[in-house]
């Protein structure tokens, strides 16, 4: 069965940081591209940054270039967010989310991770 | 950054009818195009791709249309379980958008 499973959340000061993490299994973790996305409370959808399966290609939503980064260990099947400078419009439940082979459209979602940046 | 404009923000239809929502790119993204389903409290569902490809497991009254800057996701016969929000989203290059929703609710 195809999972990913999320972690790291929490509350965080705003100026601080937070790793989220992304365990990923039933699937060739290394074979396809991984995307973060975000959703704020009672609101839609963003996307946040991608990275493809070799860690060659990356980008960056413009709310979060600069701050946050994205990276993988194909090795242990993982998916990182390095979010630093944190501020209170960055609060959202995250999402790993997986690439589909042949459309980068995302075709498997983790059930999220709730960050909360507040004082 | 390519916009994704939805329309409309809430669509009242009743259970049996048929449903239309639409979105619109601020440029072309070719077929490069994917609905999801969000239910309260859920996780989103990738339902189309590729403006018209349904996802596995996705039943034949979804079904998707368009291509350049105009979409369409048509629900043909609406079931209680289809009332969610619907998102478009393009990756027709690296920085994906996703449009800001659709409300489909219980007329």
């Amino acid at each position: 069965e195809v999972q990913l499973v999320e972690s790291g959340g929490g509350l965080v000061k705003p100026g601080g940081s937070l790793r989220l993490s992304c365990a990923a299994s039933g699937f060739t973790f290394s074979s396809y591209n991984m995307n973060w996305v975000r959703q704020a409370p009672g609101k839609g959808l963003e996307w946040v940054s991608s990275i493809n399966s070799s860690s060659n290609y990356i980008s960056y939503a413009d709310s979060v270039k600069g701050r946050f980064t994205i990276s993988r260990d194909n090795a242990k099947n993982s998916l990182y967010l390095q979010m630093n400078s944190l501020r209170a419009d960055d609060t959202a439940v995250y999402f790993c989310a997986r690439d589909g082979l042949g459309a980068w459209s995302f075709d498997c979602w983790g059930q999220g991770t709730l960050v909360t940046v507040s004082s | 950054e390519i916009v994704m404009t939805q329309s409309p923000a809430t669509l009242s239809v009743s259970p049996g009818e048929r449903a239309t929502l639409s979105c619109r790119a601020s440029q072309s993204v070719s077929s490069n195009l994917a609905w999801y389903q969000q239910k309260p409290g859920q996780i989103p569902r990738l339902l189309i791709y590729g403006a018209s490809t349904r996802a596995t497991g996705i039943p034949v009254r979804f079904s998707g249309s368009g291509s350049g800057t105009e979409f369409t996701l048509t629900i043909s016969s609406l079931q209680s379980e289809d009332f969610a929000v619907y998102y478009c989203q393009q990756y027709n290059n690296w920085r994906r958008t996703f449009g800001q929703g659709t409300k489909l609710e219980i007329k």
